[in-house]
């Protein structure tokens, strides 16, 4: 069975550091890759998206970038945070091709202070 | 692009009520609808989904119901409980696009 992992679960960063979201995925191969946010507890913004290695689609330009290593590894980074970039931070993914249910890792809560 | 728009923003029930959450989308192209319960503090989980060549369907005491004509689709929970206290998101996507979701309904049932 597929399963995915994010971390860290929850951090805090002050303003004008860095910042590096890990995700994982196992148990299958070549799956679309994502990255939404939640601010206030509502809402879904997706921030990238990812059909294949190296491959990255930005949704909202932003201080955000997103890279994509390995087949199965989503990293979502900022050399300087704002404040504006705390959130819930939510990596997903479908199976090759994009269509169906997406499946959702943990969550990552970013407070920057 | 494709947009969704989701009513009510909040919506109170009393346990053993039913609710009833409406969305419409603009891209009538869309064939995929699925619906996802995000509990406080945890990931979205997909509740119910329904493409569009079907009209509705139901799993125990949640249905969505689908209007292709009007572009809109609906989730129905019966018989709510404490536990179905979340927030409904529901979503639309066609082909292989990726999915556009509504702001999310915050549904309290009440004991």
């Amino acid at each position: 069975s597929q399963t995915i992992h994010q971390w860290p679960a929850t951090l805090v960063q002050p303003v004008g550091s860095p910042l590096s979201l890990e995700c994982t995925v196992e148990g299958t191969s070549n799956p679309n890759l994502y990255w939404y946010r939640q601010a206030a507890g509502r809402g879904l913004q997706l921030l990238f998206y990812s059909v294949g290695i190296g491959q990255i689609s930005s949704e909202v330009p932003q201080n955000l970038s997103a890279s994509r290593p390995q087949d199965r590894q989503f990293i979502l980074s900022s050399k300087k945070l704002l404040l504006s970039d705390s959130g819930f931070y939510l990596c997903a993914w479908t199976f090759g091709g994009g269509e169906g249910e997406l499946f959702f890792g943990e969550g990552s809560r970013l407070t920057v202070l | 692009g494709e947009n969704v728009e989701q009513h009510p923003s909040t919506l109170s029930v009393q346990e053993g009520d039913s609710a009833v959450i409406k969305c419409t989308y603009s891209d009538s192209a869309s064939n995929y609808f699925p619906w996802y319960k995000q509990e406080l503090g945890k990931r979205p989980q997909l509740i119910i989904d329904i493409r569009s060549n079907v009209g509705e369907k139901k799993d125990q005491r949640i249905a969505v119901t689908l209007n292709k004509t009007a572009k809109h689709f609906s989730l129905h929970i019966t018989e709510t409980q404490p536990e179905d206290s979340a927030v409904y998101f529901c979503a639309a996507s066609k082909g292989y696009s990726t999915l556009t979701f509504g702001k999310g309904t915050m549904l309290l049932v009440s004991p």
